[in-house]
């Protein structure tokens, strides 16, 4: 089936790193994605990796992927309260459609 | 320049009534979806439309019908509200690419539904 399973949530320390896992199902999906909601907003790209990379990195944000086991990570350094958010993890299926993860909702302790 | 924009923003109606949400892209896309945000925030496909076409309809109820007038506007009617409809709907284009792969999902800022 189609299933993009993630950890419901995720508490860091601020000034640590946050790592959000993420498991897809279908091998052939060519695009993965990780989208950032913000409390009452829509959901906005963060960044995305192409299926024959293995790591990609932005600025504070690491994504590796794995896709001998369907496994994506989002590595956020230096966590700030502003990356309080709830973190989607979208993969392109095959069936020309864009599913979600159950999203992961990171919370920063000062 | 909103790329994508859904209208209401909010909308609360009571039970049995019908409404719409409104939704238009600027962005020259040709597939458009709707999603519906439960409380726990899970985000599932509801529909898929390319070009004005539908191509995927996921389990809804058919009280749900989309409607297509252009590639730019995917439009969502629902009747006969139930208190289960209550949700954040969100709206979002993407591009097709060769091999029947999507460019990223940008999304709309979500309309509110609240049944009571």
């Amino acid at each position: 089936g189609e299933d993009v399973e993630q950890s419901l949530f995720l508490s860091v320390r601020e000034g640590d790193s946050s790592v959000i896992n993420c498991t897809y199902t279908d091998s052939s999906s060519t695009y993965l994605y990780w989208y950032k909601q913000e409390p009452g907003a829509g959901l906005q790209l963060l960044t995305y990796i192409f299926s024959n990379m293995d790591m990609k990195q932005d600025q504070r944000l690491t994504v590796l992927l794995n896709k001998k086991d369907k496994h994506l990570s989002l590595r956020i350094a230096d966590t700030q309260t502003g990356d309080s958010a709830i973190y989607f993890c979208a993969e392109d299926s095959s069936a020309s459609k864009i599913i979600f993860g159950s999203g992961t909702r990171l919370s920063i302790r000062p | 320049d909103t790329a994508v924009s859904q209208t209401p923003k909010y909308l609360v109606t009571q039970m049995g009534n019908d409404k719409s949400i409104k939704c238009e892209q600027n962005l020259g896309h040709d597939t458009m979806y709707w999603y519906k945000q439960d409380s726990k925030k899970f985000l599932k496909i509801m529909f898929s439309y390319n070009n004005k076409e539908l191509i995927i309809n996921e389990t809804v109820p058919n009280r749900f019908s989309p409607k297509s007038p252009d590639k730019a506007h995917l439009n969502l009617h629902i009747n006969s509200l139930e208190l289960g409809d209550s949700a954040v709907y969100f709206c979002a284009s993407s591009q097709p690419r060769p091999g029947g792969w999507n460019t990223e999902a940008f999304f709309g800022q979500g309309t509110r539904l609240t049944v009571v």
